[in-house]
């Protein structure tokens, strides 16, 4: 079935780029998509990426995605203490809708 | 625009009783799907609804179990309530082949 993996930790200095890792297993997901929880709070939608993409820019967000390998990351570059949260990776069902299969979460820690 | 709506916030039952959380999307979105939260398991996929028909399923035991209306608000239902089943449930919505499902804020069911 479809499965989606990603480390569970990183720690960064403010300034630096973060970089978060993911890979999925359903080759027939038509979209990808990285979401951010804050303590407390509820799921935040970052970005997403169509399957047919090698990469997608948004202000500090960078995505890759390298379907051949099923591998996903997300690059934050200039990484501030209020990017503190959990990372998490999600791989769409089959077409867009809201049937998502997500990673356990990568924790980021930002420390200045 | 009114976000996700979930009722109730927070919910505490004892082991062995049933359940009904609610769920009202945003408003022309049909596509609704359901998660269960917790931290040892992460964000895990239950069912999505589509035009009053589950699409998918995740693999839930039969406790588990929804519908939708045809005002495209959903409810899931947990029979027999056992200790584990305690988390976070999620609520996502959005409109049929859009890439941005929506989420809301959760009730937190708490069994003893």
């Amino acid at each position: 079935g479809e499965d989606v993996e990603q480390s569970l930790f990183l720690s960064v200095r403010e300034g630096d780029s973060s970089v978060i890792n993911c890979t999925y297993t359903d080759s027939s997901s038509t979209y990808l998509y990285w979401y951010k929880q804050e303590p407390g709070a509820g799921l935040q939608l970052l970005t997403y990426i169509f399957s047919n993409m090698d990469m997608k820019q948004d202000q500090r967000l960078t995505v890759l995605l390298n379907k051949k390998d099923k591998h996903l990351s997300l690059r934050i570059a200039d990484t501030q203490t209020g990017d503190s949260a959990i990372y998490f990776c999600a791989e769409s069902i089959g077409q867009a809708g809201t049937a998502l299969i997500f990673g356990k979460g990568t924790t980021l820690s930002v420390s200045s | 625009k009114a976000g996700v709506t979930q009722t109730p916030r927070y919910l505490i039952k004892t082991r062995g009783q049933q359940v009904t959380l609610s769920c009202s999307p945003i408003s022309g979105h049909r596509s609704v799907s359901w998660y269960q939260q917790t931290p040892g398991q992460g964000l895990q996929f239950l069912f999505e609804y589509f035009s009053e028909t589950q699409r998918n399923k995740g693999n839930f035991p039969g406790r588990f179990s929804g519908r939708q209306f045809s005002n495209s608000r959903s409810e899931m239902n947990v029979s027999t309530l056992e200790l584990g089943d305690s988390a976070l449930y999620l609520c996502a919505s959005s409109l049929e082949g859009n890439a941005n499902p929506h989420f809301g804020n959760g009730t937190r069911l708490t069994v003893t």
